[in-house]
């Protein structure tokens, strides 16, 4: 079964500084991986996705991720994060089935001080 | 402006109780999802519907039910037999196409007393 893993919680960072958020997965074939946001009391929007071509991707809001498959990650990136950046980060895999379902990691919570 | 639509946004209800959660879509979508959120423990799926008048249950089926009558809407039921109800509930939905554009509503805390 596919599997995804947030190993940060929380972290917290300065505003100006470059961020990573970890995202490890578990899926058998070649995975559609995904890095959501999510507000406090919202729904979720989508930053940036992974099907297949160029490992890094660019999203919205300057965010990039990169797919190493060798590692099975999908680490989230920004060179600088801005205050309204703070919120809930989801990784997650989608299968390749006709019911394209999400699996949802457990969230990172980032807190940026000024 | 198509969207999709929960409500209500907050909800309160008495154990023993069922309760219906709604969720519609204006954005011609043909697949309907209902994740639950807690604390800690990411999004887990609970239901969902890939045309009309058929649904699977996801990982955590048990004490709910869903409904697909219209491709617009799915309705969620938490019943009685639900343990612990209480937690923010998302609806999304989805073009059944490979890019996997998924629209999630704006959720529905659901808080059992």
């Amino acid at each position: 079964a596919q599997s995804v893993t947030q190993p940060d919680i929380h972290i917290t960072v300065s505003e100006g500084a470059s961020l990573e958020l970890r995202c490890n997965y578990s899926y058998g074939a070649t995975p559609y991986l995904f890095w959501y946001v999510q507000s406090p009391g919202q729904g979720l929007q989508l930053l940036l996705k992974y099907f297949s071509g160029d490992t890094l991707v660019q999203g919205i809001k300057g965010f990039e991720a990169e797919f190493k498959r060798s590692q099975s990650s999908f680490n989230l990136r920004k060179p600088s994060v801005h205050w309204s950046d703070a919120a809930e980060y989801f990784c997650a895999v989608g299968d390749t089935g006709t019911a394209s379902k999400l699996t949802f990691g457990t969230g990172t919570r980032l807190q940026v001080t000024l | 402006d198509g969207g999709i639509t929960q409500s209500p946004k907050y909800l309160f209800r008495k154990e023993g109780q069922n309760v219906t959660l709604s969720c519609e879509q204006n954005l011609n979508h043909d697949a309907m999802y209902w994740y639950r959120q807690d604390p800690g423990q990411g999004l887990r799926l609970i239901y969902y519907s890939q045309i009309v008048n058929d649904f699977q249950k996801g990982d955590i089926a048990e004490g709910y039910s869903v409904s697909r009558e219209k491709k617009e809407s799915f309705p969620l039921t938490v019943t009685s037999a639900q343990k612990n109800p209480t937690a923010f509930y998302l609806c999304a939905s989805r073009k059944q196409d490979s890019t996997y554009g998924y629209t999630f509503g704006s959720g529905t805390r659901l808080t059992v007393v």
